[in-house]
């Protein structure tokens, strides 16, 4: 599928359990984005990516890692998941000269 | 640091009426300047953008108007309709470093009325 895809779209997990959300685009974007959407807070930057093997993190990195070996693909882990961090999650990439960020449909993920 | 204040944080306008959203932003770095709009249960999507060589940008019903020494941007929608009820996020950016980051404001409710 062309664009930007997010996998899974909905998790249920518990507390303590490590949890990866997936993120692939087929543009070849240079930059890639991880944000949580919770109410009252809008969306707020986790991680980006400048390129492959470069990330930095964003306003709320914390509990949270991110890797990116291939510039496709930028997947988030929750190494050890707290009720906390109940969000919607949005992966969003862009080209190299700024401009539109294109975001994914989203992973609605619950801790328990 | 809050780099990007939005408001209203909601709005209802009755259809047919203007909607108007502000941001204000701290970064001087920044070089575009977008409005997303976003429906329940979708992800954001670009709405229109200005860069900041032009003081105004309209594409149909939506206008962007553009304030740099005020470091202000705002969004009109014109003739607002009940399909417009959505959130609303301006997102100033730049293209390195850290004005690269998406600073997204908290967003606008806007509900349109019949």
């Amino acid at each position: 599928d062309a664009g930007i895809t997010q996998s899974p779209r909905y998790k249920i997990t518990e507390t303590g359990r490590q949890v990866t959300l997936m993120c692939h685009q087929t543009w070849s974007h240079s930059y890639m984005f991880w944000y949580r959407q919770d109410l009252g807070h809008g969306l707020r930057l986790i991680y980006y990516s400048a390129a492959a093997d470069i990330t930095d993190k964003g306003e709320v990195p914390d509990g949270y890692v991110v890797s990116r070996s291939k510039t496709e693909n930028f997947p988030l882990t929750l190494e050890s998941a707290t009720r906390s961090q109940t969000s919607v999650y949005f992966c969003a990439s862009r080209g190299n000269l700024g401009g539109e960020q294109f975001f994914g449909p989203g992973t609605r993920l619950t801790v328990l | 640091q809050q780099q990007v204040k939005q408001s209203p944080q909601s709005l209802i306008v009755q259809k047919g009426g203007i909607s108007i959203i502000n941001c204000a932003y701290e970064n001087t770095a920044f070089d575009y300047f977008p409005w997303y709009q976003q429906f329940p249960g979708k992800g954001p999507a670009l709405l229109i953008a200005i860069r900041p060589d032009v003081s105004e940008k309209k594409e149909g019903r939506f206008t962007i108007s553009f304030n740099k020494s005020a470091k202000q941007f705002s969004l009109h929608i014109m003739d607002s309709q009940p399909g417009d009820s959505a959130t609303y996020f301006c997102a100033p950016s730049g293209r390195t470093g850290t004005a690269s980051k998406l600073t997204f404001g908290t967003g606008t409710r806007l509900q349109v009325t019949l």
